[in-house]
């Protein structure tokens, strides 16, 4: 069965740096989400992206946040300049439709120090 | 805007026995409803949906769900619960337009004892 994949599983980084975290949707997938959860907290939406754009995004994507789709496959999240508070598990959703189910990857837990 | 509330945070129950979990949301029209579980330091998975339709809905591992509309509720039962089932489980309520986003609700760390 088709998965959503992220990578990598663990990051680890300095606060201030650049991270760039990767998901590849299953493959006839159109609709892209990022999802966070803060250690004991609830799934928080990030932003969506649909035929190459944002469509909707949250308080939390600030200037700070950016996402692609660089090569048609992989759908990528960007944290520009990462401060402790970034420290969370980051889930990548994808969808085939609108009413259709969000399938979710396994996550990447960043870790900022 | 849209809401999900889970009141327990957490359920300790018998192996074998009955198991139900609370999820009342806020939605300004006919929502979509989930059930997602989260096994330690995994990903969501599905359990299952309410998109329209017949208001009892069955998912996976034996779990069924009814949606309450006058109550505004989607709650999540399964009659013998087994100890593979000890997870933190997570209703979701998603939007008909715009982006889709889902909104979750806090969670229901469920505990099974032998």
């Amino acid at each position: 069965e088709p998965e959503v994949t992220q990578t990598p599983s663990h990051q680890v980084t300095q606060m201030g740096q650049e991270v760039i975290l990767r998901c590849v949707p299953i493959s006839n997938h159109l609709y892209f989400y990022w999802y966070r959860q803060i250690l004991g907290q609830k799934v928080e939406f990030l932003v969506s992206f649909y035929n190459n754009e944002i469509s909707e995004k949250s308080e939390i994507f600030d200037d700070q946040f950016s996402v692609e789709r660089p090569d048609g496959s992989n759908f990528t999240l960007k944290i520009r300049s990462t401060k402790l508070e970034d420290s969370a598990m980051y889930f990548c959703a994808t969808r085939i439709g609108i009413a259709d189910t969000q399938y979710f990857g396994p996550g990447t837990r960043l870790t900022v120090l | 805007a849209q809401s999900v509330t889970q009141p327990d945070i957490h359920i300790t129950v018998s192996e074998g026995a009955s198991l139900e979990l609370r999820c009342n949301y806020s939605y300004g029209a006919t929502p979509y409803l989930f059930w997602y579980v989260q096994s330690p330091g995994q990903g969501l998975q599905l359990l299952l949906k309410y998109f329209s339709g017949d208001t009892l809905v069955q998912g996976i591992k034996g779990f069924e769900a009814e949606f309450k509309r006058s109550q505004s509720s989607f709650n999540l039962r399964k009659p013998s619960v087994h100890w593979s089932d000890a997870a933190e489980y997570f209703c979701a309520v998603g939007a008909q337009a715009a982006g889709n986003k889902l909104t979750f609700g806090g969670g229901t760390r469920v505990l099974v004892k032998p």
